[in-house]
């Protein structure tokens, strides 16, 4: 099975600042991946499809972008609600897979 | 408004039965694939099984396979996850998901259901 390795496990920054998480896939996954937020006691959340497609209801602040092995998902300015869990998840291959997650906490 | 919601969870002993139950509404059920997955806890997520729209074709992880069965019955805009021979490693909050449209991609999900398996 594919295996998506996310950095870094814990990225620490401020309100307004910019996050920048990484995923990268064991073996091509060509655009088909997604990026989820959970945040403590909540559902995960679908954000973005097919790599760089916001899902509905998504603000514009969060993008992502990539293909083959190597993901971004982008926060342009973080805001108080956006401190959570965020993990990839690919359907390119079966079975489908998700990264082990990356925490953005308050500094 | 779509919602999914699970329940049948609980506390169970090592070896012994539980069914899930997740009733969905708000969308035209006989449309979408389903999907369960559930996280172990302080754990990432991990997927389990799906069913096709029409319910004829399901699919398992190699760590329930042979133990667990995804259903779904359409009169009652129900989903089911019969789990047998319960371990330890199964306690978990469960999820079930719903597929975008066909995509392989979760857009809807339960709020969870709690199994702890335990002597």
């Amino acid at each position: 099975e594919i295996v998506l390795t996310q950095s870094p496990v814990t990225q620490s920054l401020s309100p307004g600042e910019r996050a920048t998480l990484s995923c990268r896939a064991s073996q091509s996954v060509s655009s088909s991946l997604a990026w989820y937020q959970q945040k403590p006691g909540q559902a995960p959340r679908l954000l973005i499809y097919d790599a760089s497609n916001r899902a509905t209801g998504i603000p514009a602040r969060f993008s992502g972008s990539g293909s083959g092995t190597d993901f971004t998902l982008t926060i342009s300015s973080l805001e108080p609600e956006d401190f959570a869990v965020y993990y990839c998840q690919q359907r390119s291959k079966w079975p489908p897979t998700f990264g082990q997650g990356t925490k953005v906490e308050v500094k | 408004q779509v919602q999914l919601v699970e329940s049948g969870g609980g506390v169970v002993q090592p070896g012994r039965s539980l069914r899930l139950s997740c009733a969905a509404s708000g969308f035209t059920f006989t449309t979408y694939a389903m999907h369960w997955v559930r996280q172990a806890p302080g754990k990432g997520l991990e997927w389990l099984a799906l069913i096709s729209n029409d319910g004829n074709s399901k699919y398992y992880a190699d760590s329930v396979k042979g133990r667990f069965t995804i259903s779904r019955d359409t009169s009652k805009n129900t989903l089911y996850l019969q789990m047998n021979s319960l371990r330890t490693d199964d306690t978990a909050v469960y999820f079930c998901a719903r597929d975008n449209w066909g995509s392989g991609f979760f857009d809807y999900w339960g709020q969870g259901i709690l199994v702890t398996v335990s002597s």
